[in-house]
């Protein structure tokens, strides 16, 4: 079944220590990826996708994340994060051979000041 | 901006009323989807809709309805509410046609319902 893991429920990390939420999916052809964000009190936003082409993909307030095939995996990395980096986020992906996005269970970051 | 509201933030109901909620975008976006957000189960699909007076079932259907007589506004209804569909229910809309913005959903702020 086509499906995306987020193995990591809940992550404390300090001010300027390094982020890697993982993702993956399962197999199922051509995929969209995307990392949704949800900051405490606000909407779901979009943080970055990967459709095509480079499998490094910049997305905005500073965090990346690398599509790797082979590992059917979507990983997001900040190298420093902050304070106000604590959110849930979750990765999603479509497949093409579908008309609906399926979303992860999310991972809550909490970062210590 | 895109601009994607729903008709209320927190909703108290009980057992057995029917419950509309709603959702209107302002971007011309022909895709709008309800979805049900619960503690670690992220986002499930309810219902979502490719056009007007169009509709297809999501994860989760049981015990829901939709209605989407205008591109703009998208309805979720639940017949008869019960303690099960206490959740945050998030509305979202996007584009169809293929290119930069396709697939990205733009969400609403939610509606915490709580049915007692």
């Amino acid at each position: 079944a086509q499906s995306v893991s987020q193995h990591n429920h809940h992550v404390i990390l300090s001010e300027a220590a390094s982020l890697e939420l993982g993702c993956n999916y399962s197999y199922g052809g051509t995929v969209n990826l995307f990392w949704y964000v949800q900051y405490p009190g606000q909407h779901l936003q979009l943080l970055l996708k990967y459709f095509s082409g480079d499998p490094l993909v910049k997305g905005i307030k500073g965090f990346e994340a690398e599509f790797i095939k082979s590992k059917f995996s979507f990983n997001l990395r900040k190298p420093s994060v902050q304070w106000s980096d604590t959110a849930e986020y979750f990765c999603a992906v479509r497949y093409s051979s579908a008309s609906k996005i399926i979303f992860g269970s999310g991972t809550r970051l909490s970062i210590r000041p | 901006d895109v601009k994607v509201t729903q008709s209320s933030r927190y909703l108290v109901k009980r057992t057995g009323e029917k419950v509309f909620l709603e959702c209107v975008q302002d971007m011309d976006h022909e895709n709008m989807f309800w979805y049900r957000q619960d503690p670690g189960l992220g986002l499930r699909l309810i219902y979502f809709s490719y056009d007007v007076k169009m509709k297809e079932k999501g994860d989760i259907p049981e015990g829901y309805s939709v209605s989407r007589e205008k591109k703009e506004r998208f309805s979720l209804i639940l017949e008869s509410a019960s303690t099960n569909q206490t959740s945050m229910y998030l509305c979202a809309s996007s584009f169809s046609s293929a290119g930069k913005d396709s697939d990205t959903q733009y969400f609403g702020p939610g509606t915490r319902l709580t049915v007692l």
